[in-house]
């Protein structure tokens, strides 16, 4: 089958840790994006990435990290910069950037210890 | 600005009925919208895309309708079913930008 899968599903980081969280895809999908989802609120981008080697800044960037060395994965950092990490992490694909639906993984759940 | 809103943050149907969905959006310059369907839990799903050349665009038990003049999107469920309780968000896409901006979401239950 085809799809988007995040893992862990759920991840908990102690004070001053990085945490990585997994991206992948068997599309053949060249964009990728990583979102973050509060509580009661819309999906906010961090990160976006329209071909391998190639990633830019979304809204929120701050306090993260990404790199894109393969098409099929787009894996996430959270770095210890972040002060407020605790929020639902959701992975996004789609065949090109703009004017095509993105296609989601079931996210990570982040909470700090 | 670039925004996106739901009118009613939750809505509750009976079983069978239809449910309209509404979003309104602030940038005339949008040009492609998609609602999704999230359940507890898990990402979005995608449920139907339309481009600002169209008014109306049908899906199986699915409509959507872009009202341009007043920077409207609606989402209609025919014949609501259980399993259509999620939370469903509009998303628009400005014409050029390779990003999609994301609503807050309505929170559908059906009620048996």
């Amino acid at each position: 089958d085809g799809g988007i899968t995040q893992s862990p599903k759920y991840l908990f980081r102690k004070e001053g840790q990085n945490v990585t969280l997994s991206c992948e895809q068997n599309l053949n999908h060249d964009a990728m994006y990583w979102y973050r989802q509060d509580p009661g609120q819309g999906l906010r981008l961090i990160y976006y990435s329209q071909i391998v080697n190639d990633f830019q800044k979304g809204d929120i960037a701050e306090g993260y990290s990404v790199s894109r060395e393969k098409k099929e994965s787009f894996p996430l950092t959270v770095t210890s910069a972040q002060k407020n990490p605790t929020a639902f992490y959701l992975c996004a694909s789609s065949r090109t950037a703009g004017h095509q639906p993105q296609h989601f993984g079931d996210g990570t759940r982040l909470s700090i210890l | 600005g670039e925004s996106v809103g739901l009118h009613l943050p939750t809505l509750s149907v009976q079983e069978g009925d239809n449910s309209i969905i509404n979003c309104a959006y602030s940038n005339s310059a949008s040009d492609y919208f998609i609602w999704y369907k999230q359940e507890s839990g898990k990402g979005p799903q995608f449920i139907i895309d339309i481009r600002s050349n169209m008014d109306k665009r049908q899906g199986q038990r699915v409509t959507v309708l872009l009202n341009k003049t007043v920077k409207h999107l609606s989402l209609q469920i025919a014949a609501t079913q259980p399993g259509d309780s999620a939370v469903y968000f509009c998303a628009e896409n400005l014409g050029g930008n390779e990003k999609l901006t994301f609503g807050t979401g309505t929170r559908l239950t059906i009620i048996p």
